[in-house]
């Protein structure tokens, strides 16, 4: 069975600081990893995936995630957050060995004060 | 490219009243999904279509049903809404099961 849990209903970070938007994951093979963007009102939006090589993985918008298979996560990071940053994330994975269907996460919603 | 479409972009039923909503796509991806947001439960599948001529069902199929109409379109009905089915409906699409979903913009239903 694949699962996927995003720890923090919401995080707050001041414009210019780091962000990080946290992951995990429960799989029996190996994982695929996606991050998705939500705006207000909007669908969602692919940022980024990890299926295999190189566990720093960079998106759209200047996001990045890491892979860290030890700890069975895949965070989201960005350098330097923009108010326009503000939105829901999801994480979702795909257990490489069981479903092609992958499993969404409940979401983070990203809030960043001017 | 429009990428993936929805109609309506909003719609207001009575209990036991009867609906389809329409979703397209022009990316020629071979599969299509509906999936629906509520708050706090994220997004759950509900009905999907792994290429045309085939659909299955999702995480929560109980009360709709789904036709891929041809490889761009895939249409999801409620034969009797229950307000239960008070949701925004996201329609989505990608190359294969297994690779990202490119999203429509949703359709915010509510079911009186």
């Amino acid at each position: 069975a694949q699962s996927v849990a995003q720890p923090e209903d919401q995080v707050n970070v001041a414009e210019g600081n780091p962000l990080t938007v946290k992951c995990t994951y429960s799989v029996s093979g190996n994982p695929y990893l996606f991050w998705y963007v939500q705006y207000p009102n909007r669908g969602l939006q692919f940022l980024l995936k990890y299926i295999t090589g190189d566990n720093l993985v960079k998106g759209s918008y200047g996001f990045e995630a890491e892979f860290n298979k030890s700890q069975t996560s895949f965070h989201l990071k960005k350098p330097s957050a923009l108010v326009s940053d503000s939105a829901l994330y999801f994480c979702a994975v795909r257990d490489m060995g069981g479903s092609y269907i992958p499993t969404f996460g409940r979401g983070t919603s990203l809030i960043v004060h001017p | 490219n429009a990428g993936v479409t929805q109609t309506p972009k909003f719609q207001v039923l009575k209990t036991g009243q009867s609906m389809t909503l329409q979703c397209a796509q022009d990316m020629n991806h071979n599969s299509m999904y509906w999936y629906r947001q509520d708050p706090g439960m994220g997004l759950r599948l509900i009905y999907y279509s792994a290429s045309e001529g085939t659909t299955d069902k999702g995480e929560v199929p109980n009360g709709y049903n789904v036709s891929r109409l041809n490889k761009r379109e895939f249409s999801l009905r409620l034969e009797s809404a229950a307000p239960s089915q008070t949701s925004v409906y996201f329609c989505a699409s990608s190359e294969a099961l297994e690779l990202e979903r490119y999203f429509g913009p949703g359709t915010r239903l509510t079911v009186l």
